[in-house]
């Protein structure tokens, strides 16, 4: 089945910092979302992106869709206490069609030290 | 802004009970996804639905039937429930079925 393989599994980095994570596939995907997690709750949608090559921003979050569609990474810049969660990426096979599931990443912990 | 309402929010059920998991989307919203997620495991998808008819198909146990209603709203059916099933259950909801997935809060099921 298709995998997504996310990295790294966990950061541990202090306030202020810049993170980068990244999520790769063996299968070509028509979507990648960026979700993060708190414990417990459900996952929240950061970025969207649908074409590949697309750069998108939202706020401190930067996010792109790669260019061969089988990879895609998250940036955070500055970070802060409360940037702490669980972040996926998941990523959509087929642009309509007959599938339209989600296919959720390994996850990446992340911790901020203030 | 109105987000995915999933009930009950927390459920325990004995072994071999049944339960039933309610979805209400997205007002406008036309698909339904439903995600397991084991504890420090990502959400694993089960099933979805486009417009009221199953659209894709996942890692759903044959004990499991979900079902999208004239409302939108989707019910996810769980019987002879197994120690195995306790996780925490997602529903998300997009419109049509190429945009983003917004997700729900989620129904933490514990079977004991």
């Amino acid at each position: 089945g298709q995998q997504l393989n996310q990295s790294p599994q966990s950061m541990f980095i202090q306030e202020g910092e810049d993170v980068s994570m990244n999520c790769t596939s063996s299968s070509i995907f028509n979507t990648w979302l960026w979700y993060k997690q708190d414990p417990g709750e459900g996952p929240v949608l950061l970025i969207a992106l649908y074409k590949a090559g697309e750069l998108t921003s939202n706020g401190r979050l930067t996010a792109q869709f790669g260019i061969t569609r089988k990879d895609s990474f998250l940036n955070i810049s500055a970070s802060i206490p409360s940037d702490v969660g669980i972040y996926f990426c998941a990523g959509r096979l087929n642009y309509g069609g007959a599938t339209n599931k989600l296919i959720f990443g390994t996850g990446t912990l992340l911790a901020v030290q203030p | 802004a109105a987000g995915v309402i999933q009930s009950p929010r927390h459920l325990i059920k004995e072994k071999r009970e049944t339960a039933t998991l309610k979805c209400y989307p997205i007002p406008r919203h036309d698909t339904v996804y439903w995600y397991q997620q084991g504890p420090g495991q990502d959400p694993q998808f089960l099933i979805s639905f486009y417009e009221k008819m199953q659209s894709d198909k996942g890692s759903i146990p044959d004990r499991f039937s979900a079902q999208q209603f004239s409302d939108y709203h989707s019910e996810l059916n769980m019987s002879s429930l197994e120690l195995g099933d306790s996780a925490l259950y997602f529903c998300a909801s997009s419109l049509g079925r190429v945009t983003e997935a917004f997700f729900g809060q989620g129904t933490r099921l514990t079977v004991v």
